[in-house]
């Protein structure tokens, strides 16, 4: 039972274009979602969250966008640099204390 | 500032040895949690603390897994005996508070590789 499903292993898109990374989720209990970025050796490293009161976060280069109807949030990164290669995670949390990550997708920015 | 400082990054052993995983939180942060990572099944939770005190360890494969924290600066994760299964990589991570208001910051993890 996978509640937080990111459904494209991989993206790759030229630097500075927008990438933008989706994320679907099925319970509706959740009321933060957060991105993650991770380098290789490295821990995920939290970049962005969001409330799901909100439709919408930003900081600088990085937009969250939540559409709660849906179920599905995306993260936008304009413009991409081939510095934001790496796979970022999806996660979102309810009361429970757990927090369950996507699969991850890899993002690939080519210079 | 110091992060989540994890140790050792790499441990081979064999079949039936015991391993000890360690982690030093974020000082400050009273949420400790053990995440493992896998092909198979992603990152996923094993066990989280409060102020010291395991809250919910549902996430814990099997009793040969046990996690302590006997104070707020030092946790261990240990698998005994280990099997090739618990190959993995496994992270620490520690947060101001167990909602998602308050982000989970991690280590950079403990590559196991159990022969």
């Amino acid at each position: 039972d996978q509640q937080v499903k990111q459904n494209s292993p991989s993206l790759s898109v030229q630097e500075g274009r927008i990438s933008i990374l989706n994320c679907d989720y099925t319970n509706s209990m959740f009321d933060y979602f957060l991105w993650y970025k991770k380098y290789p050796a490295e821990g995920p490293t939290f970049l962005i969250s969001i409330s799901s009161i909100k439709d919408k976060n930003e900081d600088g280069r990085f937009t969250v966008f939540l559409n709660k109807s849906a179920k599905h949030l995306s993260l936008h990164i304009v413009p991409s640099q081939p510095g934001d290669s790496a796979v970022y995670f999806c996660a979102a949390i309810g009361n429970t204390g757990k927090l369950i990550f996507g699969q991850g997708t890899t993002l690939q920015v080519k210079p | 500032d110091a992060g989540v400082i994890q140790s050792p990054r790499h441990e081979v052993t064999e079949m039936g040895q015991e391993v000890t995983l360690r982690c030093k939180p974020i000082s400050g942060h009273d949420y400790l949690f053990w995440y493992r990572q896998t092909m198979m099944r992603g990152l996923e939770l094993l066990i989280y603390f409060n102020n010291n005190v395991p809250i919910d360890d549902s996430g814990m494969p099997e009793d040969r897994f046990s996690a302590k924290m006997p104070n707020a600066s030092f946790s261990t994760l240990k698998i005994q005996p280990s099997e090739p299964r618990d190959s993995a990589v496994y992270f620490c991570a520690s947060s101001f508070s167990e909602f998602g208001n308050q982000p989970q910051h991690f280590g950079d993890g403990t590559r196991l590789s159990i022969l």
